[in-house]
């Protein structure tokens, strides 16, 4: 069975900080892909990235970057230099083989302070 | 992206009584919409799955007689909520995929229900 652990509930920094944002998953399968997605407080989920097992490099997105490392079934989300409107949900999820459903994690709420 | 259109945003209804949910993709034929629960601060569920012009596939625990699913056209799901009660107040948010994949399944923008 799929499993995805967002450990942090709720981050709160400081705009300018950088944060790091853990998201673990379990899964048998060998093919699966991983998503990011941020739900502002006005409640649509926005998809920031997806990322197959197969592709371990990581990704830069402007302030948006991503680590994924299978040997530890991590796939953290960093955003550099946080601004206010980064405060929202974030939600990790997993999809085996594509074709299945999306299992999320519980989210971890950031909250950016000016 | 493709646009998936999720009406209402809000709506508060009388316990007992039902409520219906769109989800209609604009700009692409969706042949499966997945329609997800959110209760507050907590993570999205699975509810259902459904495919145009076939039953919908329900999660384990999900009642398919309260929660029932149409998805009639390529275009256009819905959910409704029958005969609802306050512990079906929750966040009620669907996706739409053209190709049946998780992979190209866009969000509506979520429905928050209210039952008084």
């Amino acid at each position: 069975a799929q499993k995805v652990t967002q450990a942090q509930t709720e981050i709160s920094v400081v705009e300018k900080e950088d944060v790091t944002l853990d998201c673990v998953y379990e899964t048998r399968d060998t093919t699966y892909y991983l998503f990011w997605y941020k739900q502002p407080p006005s409640g649509e989920l926005v998809f920031l990235i997806r990322r197959n097992s197969f592709d371990e490099q990581n990704e830069i997105s402007g302030r948006y970057s991503w680590n994924f490392q299978k040997s530890t079934s991590s796939f953290n989300f960093t955003i550099t230099a946080s601004q206010v409107v980064d405060s929202a949900v974030y939600f990790c999820a997993l999809s085996e083989a594509g074709y299945s459903t999306l299992t999320f994690g519980k989210g971890t709420m950031l909250l950016v302070s000016p | 992206g493709a646009v998936v259109s999720q009406h209402p945003s809000r709506v508060i209804c009388k316990s007992g009584t039902s409520v219906k949910i769109e989800c209609r993709s604009l700009d692409f034929q969706a042949t499966t919409m997945f329609w997800y629960r959110q209760f507050p601060k907590q993570s999205l569920m699975l509810m259902a799955t459904s495919n145009e012009g076939s039953k919908a596939t329900y999660e384990q625990g999900v009642e398919k007689d309260k929660f029932l699913i149409n998805h009639a056209s390529l275009t256009l799901s819905t959910l409704t909520v029958t005969s609802a009660h306050p512990e079906d107040s929750s966040f009620y948010i669907c996706s739409a995929s053209s190709r049946g994949s998780i992979l190209e399944a866009f969000f509506g923008q979520g429905t928050r229900l209210t039952v008084v």
